[in-house]
């Protein structure tokens, strides 16, 4: 029972380069939603789908695009990094209801990346 | 602005003892919080929610509390054990808003 996968585990970007983070989950989840955790400031939430062919904007989206064209999978990719992108990202997932009391986030084991 | 607030991000406490992790809110119209857990190089993982309507709920060595009125919720792990040792994280509502994380040490 994998859960939510997440590759790769550790990236090292230029400032301007691209790539795409992977997220996979097989619990067959509606939703699924990107976040990215920083010192002091917790985890916030950048992107969010409630089902296939859904995404909506989080908190801070800003450099970052998703899409969703299979329920299992949710890739976050950065257009043109930046310093300020360096951080550890977290994918998630649950049941519809985007992680509610009865429905709580499953979360995979983040990347954590650095761009220099 | 961040709508939840964990204003200690550290606790020490000795083995056995109660902890105690508290967390404050701006919105009053959320419907529900949890408390997630998290080990180093590891997602966080569900421990324990409330719903607004409730003021109590409990789960083992878990309880948390929530004062409406005060906008506060707390987390209470009576007794702590070692395995507590981890950065718990408030979040309320739906995309959740997520606090700063509070280190818990649980001292032998």
């Amino acid at each position: 029972n994998a859960g939510v996968t997440q590759t790769p585990k550790f990236q090292v970007l230029k400032t301007g380069q691209s790539m795409t983070l992977q997220c996979a989950q097989d619990m067959n989840h509606e939703y699924m939603s990107w976040y990215r955790q920083d010192p002091g400031m917790g985890l916030r939430l950048i992107h969010y789908s409630v089902g296939a062919g859904i995404t909506d904007q989080g908190e801070v989206p800003n450099g970052y695009n998703v899409s969703r064209s299979t329920t299992e999978d949710f890739p976050l990719r950065l257009l043109s990094a930046a310093p300020s992108q360096t951080s550890v990202y977290f994918c998630a997932s649950s049941r519809a209801g985007g992680g509610t009391y009865n429905s709580p986030l499953h979360f995979g084991n983040g990347t954590r990346l650095t761009v220099t | 602005d961040q709508q939840v607030k964990q204003n200690s991000p550290s606790l020490s406490v000795q083995e056995g003892r109660i902890s105690i992790l508290n967390c404050d809110y701006t919105n009053s119209m959320f419907d529900y919080f949890l408390w997630y857990k998290k080990y180093p190089a590891e997602g966080p993982t569900f421990l324990i929610s409330i719903s607004s309507i409730k003021d109590k709920n409990e789960d083992g060595r878990f309880t948390v509390f929530l004062n409406k009125s005060a906008k506060h919720l707390s987390l209470h792990i009576v007794p702590s054990q070692p395995g507590d040792s981890a950065v718990y994280f408030c979040a309320a509502d739906y995309k959740l808003s997520f606090g700063a994380g509070t280190t818990v040490t649980v001292r032998a």
